[in-house]
């Protein structure tokens, strides 16, 4: 069964750093590209950022551009987002979410970790 | 960056009703269009692919159609654990990918 299982979130003051991390299990987690999406309370959903299977491709939103590192260990089945500079608008809940294979469309979701930035 | 109008943004309706939602993008995205399904507290869910290509274990009432700029989803026959919001994401030109703004269905 696929799983994938988010971590890290908690209150963070505006400035402050978190890292996210989501451990994948249940499929050959090296054949899939990966993604970090976000909802704000009561908004809609918002890509962050992709990671490719090989890790060799990385994007960003702009919003997060310069803040927001996407990494994966393969030896851990797992992504990572490491947030900096973190500012209220970060403030959402953050997926993870598998690519389906051979595509773009997330087909696996964690059920998220919350995020908020205040002070 | 490509933008994706989705309307409308909430609508009512009654169980056995058929109900389209649209989503225009900026620009031509070919059939590059994902819908979802996100229930209150709940991860979102893949439905359709590639404009109209069902996922796997997905009800047949549902269906996706367009190509270039216009989209339709469509549930043919709206069952009570379809209220839910739905969003369109397209993946032609990307970064960004880009939702739609969602559009919430509820009960009449």
């Amino acid at each position: 069964e696929v799983q994938l299982e988010e971590s890290g979130g908690g209150l963070v003051q505006p400035g402050g750093s978190l890292r996210l991390s989501c451990a994948a299990s249940g499929f050959t987690f090296s054949s899939y590209s990966m993604n970090w999406v976000r909802q704000a309370p009561g908004k809609g959903l918002e890509w962050v950022s992709y990671i490719s299977s090989g890790s060799n491709t990385k994007y960003y939103a702009d919003s997060v551009k310069g803040r927001f590192t996407i990494s994966r260990d393969l030896a851990e089945n797992s992504v990572f987002l490491q947030m900096n500079s973190l500012r209220d608008e970060d403030t959402a809940v953050y997926y993870c979410a598998r690519d389906r294979y051979g595509g773009y469309g997330y087909d696996y979701w964690g059920q998220g970790t919350v995020v908020t930035v205040s002070s | 960056d490509i933008q994706m109008t989705q309307s409308p943004s909430s609508l009512s309706a009654s169980v056995g009703d058929r109900v389209t939602i649209t989503c225009q993008a900026s620009q031509n995205i070919r059939n590059c269009l994902n819908w979802y399904q996100q229930k209150p507290g709940k991860a979102p869910k893949l439905l359709i692919y590639d404009a109209s290509i069902l996922e796997t274990g997905v009800p047949s009432r549902f269906s996706g159609s367009g190509f270039g700029t216009d989209f339709t989803f469509t549930i043919s026959s709206l069952q009570p654990e379809d209220f839910a919001t739905y969003y369109c994401q397209q993946y032609d030109n990307f970064p960004p990918l880009t939702f739609g703004g969602g559009t919430k269905v509820e009960i009449k």
